[in-house]
C-alpha cells in the first residue's frame, strides 16, 4: 500500500527565504505526482504535475524534482512571500490505482 | 478549461437527515471521478472511485449503504450522505479524471463542507 509523508508538518520562515518541502513515498511504481496548495478552508489548487519518466518541473517560483528510484521530490519556493502561505500537499498517482494518494501536508508560514 | 464545480459549497443538516453533492466537469467529460473526504488538520482520504455507468468502488472502511454514488452522465456525480450524523461532519471534496487528457490528470473541485448537527 502506497505511503505518502511530508516533511516538515509546520514551516515558518521570513519573508524572501527560499524554502524546500520534502515528499517522500514507499513505492516507486507511479505514473505522476502532483503538489498542490491548500489554502484554509478552501479546496486544491493543483501547482505542478511531474510524470514518472521526467525529473522536474517548472512554474514561476516554484520546482519541482522527483526522483522516482528513492521515492522523493521536492518542492522548491523562491524568493517566498506571504501570499505563499498555505497547506502544500503531495500526491502520487500509482501505476495500479488511478485515485491519489496524498501526503498530510505542510503547513507553512511566510511572516512579512 | 478542465473545470470541476461543486454543490452546495457548504451545508448544515440536522443528524438523520441525507445530504446530496454533486460534483460536475463543466468543461470536458469524466468517466472516472474520485470522492475524498478530509477531517480538521489532516490530509485527503479516497472514499471511492466513481465510474460512469457502473458501480462505485468504495475504500475500506467505507460503507457504501451510507455514502451513495451515481455517477449518471460523464459529467455529474452525486454522492449522498444518507442519515447523516456528527462524524460525518468533513470537507468532501471530488476530482475528474479528463477522458481525453495526456497525463492523467486530476482535477479537483473547491470542496463541500458538511456540518451535521
Amino acid at each position: 500500500k502506497q505511503e505518502v509523508t511530508q516533511i516538515p508538518a509546520a514551516l515558518s520562515v521570513p519573508e524572501g527565504e527560499n524554502l524546500v518541502l520534502n515528499c517522500s513515498f514507499t513505492d516507486s511504481a507511479i505514473y505522476n505526482l502532483q503538489w498542490f496548495r491548500q489554502d484554509p478552508g478552501k479546496g486544491l489548487t493543483s501547482l505542478l504535475l511531474i510524470q514518472s519518466s521526467q525529473r522536474e518541473q517548472t512554474s514561476g517560483r516554484l520546482n519541482a524534482s522527483l526522483d522516482k528510484s528513492s521515492g522523493r521530490s521536492t518542492l522548491y519556493i523562491a524568493a517566498s512571500q506571504p501570499g505563499d502561505s498555505a497547506t502544500y500537499l503531495c500526491a502520487v498517482q500509482g501505476t495500479g490505482r488511478r485515485a491519489l494518494t496524498f501526503g498530510s501536508g505542510t503547513r507553512l508560514q511566510v511572516q512579512p | 478549461g478542465a473545470v470541476v464545480s461543486q454543490h452546495p459549497s457548504w451545508v448544515i443538516c440536522k443528524s438523520g437527515t441525507s445530504v446530496k453533492i454533486e460534483c460536475r466537469s463543466l468543461d470536458f467529460q469524466a468517466t472516472t471521478m474520485f470522492w475524498y473526504r478530509q477531517f480538521p488538520k489532516q490530509s485527503l482520504m479516497l472514499m471511492a472511485t466513481s465510474n460512469e455507468g457502473s458501480k462505485a468502488t468504495y475504500e475500506q472502511g467505507v460503507e457504501k449503504d451510507k455514502f451513495l454514488i451515481n455517477h449518471a452522465s460523464l459529467t455529474l456525480s452525486t454522492l449522498t450522505v444518507t442519515s447523516a450524523h456528527p462524524e460525518d461532519s468533513s470537507f468532501y471534496i471530488c476530482s475528474a479524471k479528463h477522458s481525453g487528457g495526456l497525463y492523467n490528470e486530476q482535477f479537483f473541485g473547491p470542496g463541500t463542507r458538511l456540518t451535521v448537527l
